[in-house]
């Protein structure tokens, strides 16, 4: 069966630094991955997504992920972190014909001034 | 383009009690997605429509569940003798065509079960 692990449940971070969210996938085939940002009482919103191509993917907001097959990982990065970017991030990985995606149960990003 | 929007965003409710929530998806978005995202968790993937067809309900949707997309537009969510246990947030998400994996979601409704 398809699964996502983000194994940190809780990232902390100083304002300027760098950033690496961490996310395995079980999938028996290519999987389709994504990374969803959801900000208090907003709705999820699509970060970057993987599909085919080039494994290192550029998203929105300054973000970057990498598809590693070897490692079943798609961990999220960025290099330079803003307050604004407190937040829960969710991987995701896209399985079946009926297009349902699979959600880890997020990493909650808390940002030091 | 105004996004997916949902109503209510909020409802509190007593054990017991039938609730309806509404999503309204991108226009001409031909697939509508529910999920069920409770405390410390991710989005549950719940039941999909492609038009006005349900093609895929999962095994959290419970015969105290429905829902429906009438003439392929928007879509109601019901809860039949609401349980504590259903207190969550309830999302909706959209897509078009081939890029069905492409979802966008709406804010959501966060229903309180008391």
């Amino acid at each position: 069966a398809q699964s996502v692990t983000q194994p940190d449940i809780h990232i902390t971070v100083s304002e300027g630094a760098s950033l690496e969210l961490r996310c395995n996938y079980s999938y028996g085939a290519t999987p389709y991955l994504f990374w969803y940002v959801q900000s208090p009482g907003q709705g999820l919103q699509l970060l970057l997504k993987y599909f085919s191509g080039d494994t290192l993917v550029q998203g929105i907001k300054g973000f970057e992920a990498e598809f590693k097959r070897s490692q079943s990982s798609f961990n999220l990065r960025k290099p330079s972190v803003h307050w604004s970017d407190a937040a829960e991030y969710f991987c995701a990985v896209g399985a079946g014909r009926d297009d349902k995606i699979i959600f880890g149960k997020g990493t909650r990003l808390h940002i030091l001034p | 383009d105004t996004g997916v929007s949902q109503d209510p965003r909020h409802k509190i409710t007593k054990r017991g009690q039938n609730v309806t929530f509404r999503c309204d998806p991108i226009s001409e978005h031909n697939r509508l997605y529910w999920y069920r995202q409770t405390l410390g968790q991710g989005p549950e993937f719940l039941t999909y429509f492609q038009n006005e067809a349900q093609l895929e309900k999962s095994r959290l949707l419970s015969d105290r569940f429905s829902a429906e997309r009438p003439k392929g537009s928007f879509s109601t969510l019901e809860i039949q003798r609401t349980e504590q246990g259903d207190s969550a947030m309830y999302l909706c998400a959209s897509s078009f065509g081939t890029a069905a994996y492409e979802q966008y979601f709406g804010p959501g409704t966060r229903l309180t079960v008391t």
